[in-house]
């Protein structure tokens, strides 16, 4: 069955970079476009950045743009988020998620259980 | 960017009762849109997709419709197991968006 595993997460100073990283198993992971999406203390859904599945087309929310970067490495089948100059209103659970199909960004399939960022001096 | 928008924010309801959750999108988005169900302290689950594709394993009393601007989400007989709350996303165009959340509320 497919498993996404992150990690990376911990609390950090404003300012600084964090390294998320998500394991995925249980599908063919070079086949498929994925995403990072995060969630607030108490808040709602919000998307942050999709890779496609040849890491070739990637695009990122607003508020991220130019701090973010997402990666994938196909071989070791592992997706990245490169989080740079952290604020606190990046504080959220960040969740990677698989698309539904191979084809076309759709829906998001499969979560992992999340990896808490906290940003505080 | 595409705003979603849901309502109600918030609703009580009883075991047993029907609910209607709508989403409406600021342009039109076809049929590309998702409904997922999150539980405190859980990621979040997908129950539909392509508007009224349901996934496999969740139960029939959800359904999806709608199309272009206006859709809905309609849990049929309300299981205690469906006190959560909701949130659809459209996949028309990146940025994807996301609607602010339904919470679902027993009465």
């Amino acid at each position: 069955q497919v498993q996404l595993v992150e990690s990376g997460g911990g609390v950090v100073q404003p300012g600084r970079s964090l390294r998320l990283s998500c394991a995925a198993s249980g599908f063919t992971f070079k086949n498929y476009g994925m995403h990072w999406v995060r969630q607030a203390p108490g808040k709602g859904l919000d998307w942050v950045a999709v890779i496609s599945y040849d890491a070739k087309v990637t695009y990122y929310a607003d508020s991220v743009k130019g701090r973010f970067t997402v990666s994938r490495d196909n071989s070791k089948n592992i997706l990245y988020l490169q989080m740079n100059s952290l604020g606190s209103e990046d504080t959220a659970v960040y969740y990677c998620a698989k698309e539904g199909t191979e084809k076309r960004s759709t829906c998001y399939a499969n979560w992992g259980q999340g990896t808490l960022v906290t940003v505080s001096s | 960017d595409i705003q979603m928008t849901q309502s109600p924010s918030s609703v009580s309801a009883s075991v047993g009762d029907r609910v209607i959750i709508t989403c409406r999108a600021s342009q039109g988005i076809s049929s590309w849109l998702a409904w997922y169900q999150q539980k405190p302290g859980k990621a979040p689950k997908l129950l539909i997709d392509a508007a009224s594709r349901l996934q496999s394993g969740v139960p029939s009393r959800f359904s999806g419709s709608g199309s272009g601007t206006d859709f809905t989400l309609t849990i049929s007989s309300l299981q205690p197991e469906d006190f959560a709350t909701y949130y659809c996303q459209q996949a028309n165009s990146f940025p994807h968006t996301f609607g602010q959340g339904t919470k679902l509320e027993i009465k």
